[in-house]
């Protein structure tokens, strides 16, 4: 079974600070893609990195695909409020018929004003 | 542009009864999933369809049916109803498919089983 694994699993923070979510499996994935689930709401795509090694910014958030495609970490600088919520990696591992995804279990944000 | 609409959003059902829960789409997506999360464990598959038509099972189809007459529509069946179904449910829609292309999500169906 492929397993994606999340760390942490829990973070809570000061409004400004830095934070690194790692998402790891000892699977290769052709691509691999972060979502952000915010409470009562599904998960909204925040990015899709494709090649090892590749590096994706949005606007305070940096996105790392390893370069073996065997993990992923998100970055977030100055957390905000707004950051809130529940971030997900999946993985299309590319073995599989139609590259099916597999999520990780999530890393719960909280970011205190 | 609604996306992905999902019916209920909330449902208590007894052990043994059955549901069907709705899923429309209005962005001509051929690829339509059921995924359901509980706390800590991510998302799981259940079943998914790449077109009208034609269905196939995910990582957890156990006590689920779905069916695709047409593009717009998924529903998914619960039969005999279980705690352990106990869940939130994602319908999501995907116009390339899993993995090349974004998932567009539902705002989910909490379902409680007593």
């Amino acid at each position: 079974t492929q397993l994606l694994e999340q760390s942490p699993q829990f973070l809570s923070i000061q409004e400004g600070e830095n934070l690194t979510v790692y998402c790891n499996s000892s699977s290769v994935f052709s691509s691999l893609q972060w979502y952000r689930q915010e409470p009562g709401e599904g998960p909204v795509l925040l990015v899709t990195v494709v090649t090892g090694g590749e590096v994706k910014k949005l606007k305070r958030l940096t996105f790392q695909f390893g370069d073996a495609r065997k993990d992923s970490s998100l970055h977030i600088t100055a957390a905000q409020p707004g950051d809130t919520g529940l971030y997900l990696c999946a993985g299309a591992n590319a073995d599989n018929q139609g590259g099916k995804l597999i999520f990780g279990q999530g890393t719960e944000l909280s970011v205190k004003p | 542009n609604a996306g992905v609409t999902q019916t209920p959003k909330f449902r208590i059902l007894k052990i043994g009864q059955s549901m069907t829960l709705q899923c429309t789409q209005d962005m001509n997506h051929n690829y339509m999933y059921w995924y359901r999360q509980d706390p800590g464990m991510g998302l799981k598959l259940i079943y998914y369809s790449v077109g009208a038509g034609i269905t196939d099972k995910g990582e957890v189809p156990n006590g689920y049916n779905v069916s695709r007459s047409t593009t717009e529509d998924f529903p998914l069946r619960l039969e005999l109803a279980a705690p352990s179904q106990t869940s939130v449910y994602f319908c999501a829609s995907s116009y390339l498919g899993e993995g090349t292309g974004e998932l567009f999500f539902g705002e989910g169906s909490r379902l409680t089983v007593l």
